[in-house]
C-alpha cells in the first residue's frame, strides 16, 4: 500500500454543488495532513493543514480527519468553476518526511 | 524575496550531462525540500534541508543526485549524468521551521527538466 492514496477522478460536479474529496493513509504516515491545490502547469498551494481529529473549517473549506479510519477528506461548499484544479493530499510521518498522493482532478461545471 | 524562487524554470539538457538546479526559499524559514513530480503523479519525496545539513536523503534515488545547502539558505539539487527517466518537474519548498510541526510548507514554481 502506497502512503498516501487518492481516487485520481476525475471529478465533476456543477457549480454551487458541494465537492468530495477523499484520501486514506497507511500506518507509515501519522502526523500532520494537508491538502493542496494544483493548477495546471503551476506549483501546489496550500489549502487547509489538519492535525488532529475532526473537522476543521476555512471558509469554504472543511477538511475532516479521522485517524481510526485513517483517512482525511476535503469539502468544497458552493464549488466555482475556479476551484478546477488537481487536489493533492499529503501527510506526514514522526521523521518529518512528507508523502503526496497522486491528487484527485477535480472540474467545477458552469 | 516573497516567495520560493526556483532557477532555471526551464532547462533541455542532453543525455549524460550534468545539471544544477537552484531554490533560493523564502527568507527566513530554517527547512527546505526537495520534491520531484512528473506528468500526473504527485510530488515524490527527495531531500530535505534543516538549516545547513541534509537531514533526510532518503529520496534521492540514486547516487547521480546531491543536494548541498552550504549557507543554510540557497540550497542546489546536482543531477550527474542524466538520463531521459529524470525529465519531471522539481519542487522546492520551504518552511520556517519542520513542516508539520506548526509550520507549513510553501512551494516553488518548480524547475521543469527535460533530458533529450
Amino acid at each position: 500500500q502506497k502512503e498516501v492514496e487518492q481516487n485520481s477522478g476525475p471529478l465533476s460536479v456543477p457549480e454551487g454543488a458541494i465537492a468530495s474529496l477523499n484520501c486514506t493513509y497507511s500506518d507509515r504516515v501519522s502526523q500532520s495532513f494537508f491538502w493542496y491545490r494544483q493548477y495546471s502547469g503551476k506549483s501546489p498551494e496550500l489549502i487547509m493543514s489538519i492535525y488532529s481529529n475532526g473537522d476543521k473549517e476555512d471558509g469554504r473549506f472543511t477538511a475532516q480527519l479521522n485517524k481510526a479510519s485513517q483517512y482525511v477528506s476535503l469539502l468544497i461548499r458552493d464549488s466555482q468553476p475556479s476551484d478546477s484544479a488537481t487536489y493533492l493530499c499529503a501527510g506526514s510521518n514522526t521523521g518529518n518526511q512528507f508523502y503526496f498522493g497522486t491528487g484527485t482532478s477535480l472540474t467545477v461545471i458552469p | 524575496g516573497a516567495g520560493v524562487s526556483q532557477t532555471p524554470s526551464n532547462k533541455v539538457t542532453e543525455k549524460g550531462k550534468y545539471v544544477e538546479l537552484r531554490c533560493d526559499p523564502i527568507s527566513g524559514h530554517t527547512a527546505l525540500y526537495w520534491y520531484r513530480q512528473s506528468l500526473g503523479q504527485g510530488p515524490e519525496f527527495l531531500i530535505y534541508f534543516q538549516g545547513t545539513g541534509a537531514a533526510d536523503d532518503s529520496g534521492l534515488p540514486n547516487d547521480r543526485f546531491f543536494a548541498v545547502r552550504p549557507e543554510g539558505s540557497v540550497s542546489t539539487l546536482k543531477i550527474q549524468r542524466t538520463e531521459r527517466g529524470d525529465s519531471a518537474v522539481y519542487l522546492c519548498a520551504s518552511s520556517l521551521t519542520l513542516w508539520g510541526q506548526g509550520s507549513e510548507a510553501f512551494f516553488g514554481q518548480g524547475t521543469r527538466l527535460t533530458v533529450v
